[in-house]
């Protein structure tokens, strides 16, 4: 059973270009998570979604920020025209529907994708 | 506003010592904490959780203790390991939100 698997695991980008990560999530998982770090920084919720809605966008920025997750296929975050701000480790996290922690289940997070806007 | 902090940013253990770190927490309402360890290129990976029910849990060479009165979480790791060098996070949720909120983090480095 493959991981949470995201990609491309690193991403270079020129400022005002697009910006599209994928996230497939573990079989069987039909909640994905994103979260974004910064260099040397914990990790920043974004965006939560179950297939086909979103659930809580409350870490999201309000401008260039985008999250779907289809009923078929990953989940994308996209950001429109990069700045040199946006460089960062975004991170996906995946879980049973949903993440019950009375359960004891748990979120598991991809390997990142690497964005670096030049 | 919400926050989780770490006392310390980096700590360098001896092989074999035993490594404790902390993490302080501000919101009162979080009732569920989770530790992380993350390693070089890599996504968060769980090590242990703990409810605000409970002061003291343990693993595998791991204890997590909580001190809800003084909000405040500590990692214990016993016996460290050339292995368990990395960046711990602890990371936060109260019940309701499917979000988690994570310190700053702390880079543990072991030496031989």
């Amino acid at each position: 059973n493959a991981g949470v698997m995201q990609n491309p695991r690193h991403l270079v980008r020129r400022r005002g270009q697009e910006a599209r990560l994928r996230c497939s999530p573990m079989k069987g998982h039909s909640h994905v998570y994103w979260y974004r770090q910064l260099p040397e920084e914990g990790l920043k919720f974004m965006v939560y979604l179950q297939k086909e809605n979103i659930i809580d966008e409350s870490g999201m920025p309000k401008e260039r920020f985008s999250a779907e997750f289809p009923k078929e296929g990953p989940s994308i975050l996209r950001i429109q025209q990069v700045v040199r701000g946006d460089s960062a480790a975004y991170f996906c996290a995946s879980s049973p529907p949903p993440w019950d922690r009375v359960m004891n289940t748990e979120a598991f997070f991809g390997q990142g994708t690497r964005l670096t806007v030049v | 506003g919400e926050s989780v902090g770490l006392h310390l940013p980096t700590l360098s253990v001896q092989e074999g010592d035993n490594s404790i770190i902390n993490c302080a927490y501000s919101n009162s309402a979080s009732d569920y904490f989770i530790w992380y360890k993350q390693e070089s290129g890599k996504g968060p990976q769980f090590i242990i959780d703990i409810r605000s029910n409970m002061d003291k849990r343990q693993g595998q060479r791991v204890t997590v203790l909580l001190n809800k009165t003084v909000k405040h979480l500590s990692l214990q790791i016993a016996a460290t390991q050339p292995g368990d060098s990395a960046v711990y996070f602890c990371a936060e949720n109260r019940e309701g939100a499917q979000k988690l909120v994570f310190g700053q983090g702390t880079r543990l480095t072991i030496n031989p």
